[in-house]
């Protein structure tokens, strides 16, 4: 059974002081290990998507990387609209049209100015 | 990135009731639907995955019979919570998908008195 462990559960920081959070996984197969931004009451929002180890992606204070086993979601100089849940979501199988996302707790950020 | 539209955001209903739940991508085809259900705190949790013209495709542990679940055109899928009962209060979230990424519609809190 796939699975994804979030760590953190919870998070506060300093406005500009740089963190990051963990995802642990254990999949048959990674297609692909995604991140996602939830605001309370909102869906999730679409951040990155990693495919293979070694791989990294930014977006302004935010970078993503892959290893076999656990992704970093890096958080430079925070900012207190960087508040948010952060989800990490794997999609596991050998072929086919599986898209079915596991995903993990997720990481609440709490950034004070 | 796409947007998936999700409607109503929030409905409050009695018990026995049945809540219908509309989710629409609105610039691009989704011939795949995904619907999750999220407790506070806990991970999003697959219920089913819909393809558009064809019968849809539950979890286990999800009743078929209590959710119907309707993909009957590329831009239109809908959650129907059939008799209704405080323990379906949750918040419904449907998602896309467009290539490889999954797009997610605002979500729905549901609550039953």
């Amino acid at each position: 059974e796939d699975q994804v462990t979030q760590s953190p559960e919870a998070l506060r920081l300093q406005e500009g002081e740089s963190s990051s959070l963990n995802c642990s996984y254990t999949v048959s197969g990674l297609r692909g290990l995604f991140w996602y931004r939830q605001d309370p009451g909102k869906g999730p929002e679409f951040l990155f998507t990693l495919y293979s180890a070694g791989e990294e992606k930014e977006k302004e204070r935010l970078k993503a990387t892959l290893t076999k086993k656990e992704s970093f979601l890096h958080i430079t100089a925070p900012k207190p609209e960087d508040s948010a849940t952060y989800l990490c979501a794997v999609q596991a199988g050998s072929g086919g049209s599986n898209y079915k996302l596991t995903f993990g707790k997720g990481t609440l950020l709490t950034v004070n100015p | 990135g796409a947007v998936v539209s999700q409607h109503p955001s929030r409905v409050i209903c009695k018990s026995g009731t049945s809540v219908k739940i509309e989710c629409r991508s609105l610039d691009f085809q989704a011939t795949t639907m995904f619907w999750y259900r999220q407790f506070p705190k806990q991970s999003l949790m697959l219920m089913a995955t819909s393809n558009e013209g064809s019968k849809a495709t539950y979890e286990q542990g999800v009743e078929k019979d209590k959710f119907l679940i309707n993909h009957a055109s590329l831009t239109l899928s809908t959650l129907t919570v059939t008799s209704a009962h405080p323990e379906d209060s949750s918040f419904y979230i449907c998602s896309g998908r467009e290539g490889e990424k999954l797009f997610f519609g605002s979500g729905t809190q549901l609550s039953v008195l």
